[in-house]
């Protein structure tokens, strides 16, 4: 089952540009993950925001969090070719019972342009 | 240095035959893991939650049968693909929790490239 749905689902831009990218979710949450995932890679963990947190920095990223809107959006600023990757968000698809299984949604695809 | 380690990263079968994933906690004990599926270009799929000592949950429309999970221990879980079709040739992942006294954290092994000819 698929958690979360992400826009674009496909982003091209300029190098140095900045790119959002958009997550909503279907049900309540403990905390949302973003994952980078480079062709044919395995995954690369970002950043975690936990529900009670509204915005989150690291780095060139910055996540934030509409609990009301189930919502999330990761901002990489000043883009390098080197972030062309796929990027996932991740959610607590079982919240009260603590299993911590995630589940993803559906990627947004960013190409970096030199 | 990774936490969780997945082997075989690339395996190819021949159609009919099974092939054996194995995920390990390397510096943990990890009572539950997570077995993904993705398809080129898709997103990851949860196919089934791995628990120590106990029969796996699967999915809805994950095959049980066809996918057998064994969590013999608690840093090993492996993904035996049977009678493994064409259809089955995918990118397989595994995550474990580790368990902190401040809470949980999920480590995603390296991923695991099965083809089936």
């Amino acid at each position: 089952s698929q958690q979360g749905e992400e826009d674009p689902q496909a982003l091209s831009i300029q190098e140095g540009e900045n790119a959002t990218m958009n997550c909503s979710y279907k049900t309540s949450i403990n905390n949302l993950q973003w994952y980078r995932q480079n062709s044919g890679r395995g995954l690369v963990h970002l950043i975690l925001i936990r529900s009670n947190e509204r915005e989150k920095h690291s780095g060139r990223l910055r996540v934030t969090l509409d609990t009301s809107k189930k919502s999330s959006s990761l901002l990489i600023t000043a883009s390098r070719a080197a972030d062309t990757a796929s990027y996932f968000c991740a959610t607590d698809a079982s919240p009260t019972s603590g299993t911590y299984k995630y589940i993803f949604g559906t990627g947004t695809r960013l190409k970096v342009l030199a | 240095g990774a936490v969780v380690s997945q082997h075989p990263s690339r395996v190819i079968c021949k159609s009919g035959t099974s092939v054996k994933i194995e995920c390990r906690s390397l510096d943990f004990q990890a009572t539950t893991m997570f077995w993904y599926r993705q398809f080129p270009k898709q997103s990851l799929m949860l196919m089934a939650t791995s628990n120590e000592g106990s029969k796996a949950t699967y999915e809805q429309g994950v095959e049980k049968d066809k996918f057998l999970i064994n969590h013999a221990s608690l840093t090993l879980s492996t993904l035996t693909v049977t009678s493994a079709h064409p259809e089955d040739s995918s990118f397989y992942i595994c995550s474990a929790s580790r368990v902190w006294h401040s809470g949980n954290t999920i480590y995603f092994g390296e991923g695991s490239w099965l083809t089936v000819v």
